[in-house]
């Protein structure tokens, strides 16, 4: 069984830059999600979708934030003119909308430096 | 207040003893809540969740739901030095159109041989 995947897993950037990253979900899971998650923290709600649909986007997101999940499958997470603040580890999730309880499985992470 | 919360810790608890760790939310239309291990640097695993009133069991770990409370714990049995990790309760409720799941920020446990 192969789980949740992210590309890059680590990703340094200088501040003003844009970068890209990617989540492959687990194959038949129809729900993926962002979170963002700094030291100290819990993760934070980005965004999900259901299949290709963003469903909902936190209102703490910036409009330098963008996803995508073109065909339902992977999707990618793409922040424009990085700043400082935006140093984190980003985390990708999915799960099957099925029964109560709806788990969410995590990838490994994607950490975001900026200088 | 915090929609979910938890003491940061540390915890420390020696080696064999029970771990016993808890959570409160604040939204009592809350549905279904999940307990995650990190381990520094890693991301989140799951390893329990649960949805209805009372105990559930998976091997070394039981969870612990009152929703009356608005009260969730984890108990750790026989408790291992590679049970040392932060421990996340998550929580998840209908909010306008979506279930969002919240977090909290985790509780440090410490496992000492």
């Amino acid at each position: 069984d192969t789980g949740v995947s992210q590309d890059p897993r680590h990703k340094i950037t200088k501040r003003g830059q844009n970068v890209t990253f990617r989540c492959d979900p687990i194959s038949e899971h129809n729900r993926l999600y962002w979170y963002r998650q700094t030291l100290g923290q819990g993760p934070e709600f980005l965004t999900y979708f259901q299949n290709e649909a963003q469903l909902e986007k936190s209102r703490l997101l910036s409009d330098r934030f963008s996803a995508e999940r073109p065909k339902g499958s992977f999707s990618t997470l793409e922040i424009q003119r990085t700043e400082q603040g935006d140093s984190a580890m980003y985390l990708c999730a999915s799960s099957l909308v099925s029964g109560a309880l709806n788990e969410q499985f995590f990838g490994p992470g994607t950490r975001l430096t900026v200088l | 207040q915090k929609e979910v919360e938890q003491n940061s810790g540390p915890l420390s608890v020696p080696e064999g003893a029970i771990a016993s760790l808890n959570c409160t939310y604040s939204d009592r239309g809350s549905q279904s809540f999940f307990w995650y291990r990190q381990y520094s640097g890693k991301s989140p695993e799951l390893i329990m969740s649960i949805y209805s009133n009372g105990d559930k069991e998976d091997g070394r770990f039981t969870a612990q739901l009152n929703k009356a409370s608005q009260y969730v714990s984890l108990l750790i049995r026989d408790s291992q030095p590679s049970d040392s990790a932060t421990y996340l309760c998550a929580v998840r409720a209908r909010s306008g159109g979506y279930q969002k799941v919240t977090f909290g920020t985790g509780t440090k446990l410490q496992v000492i041989p």
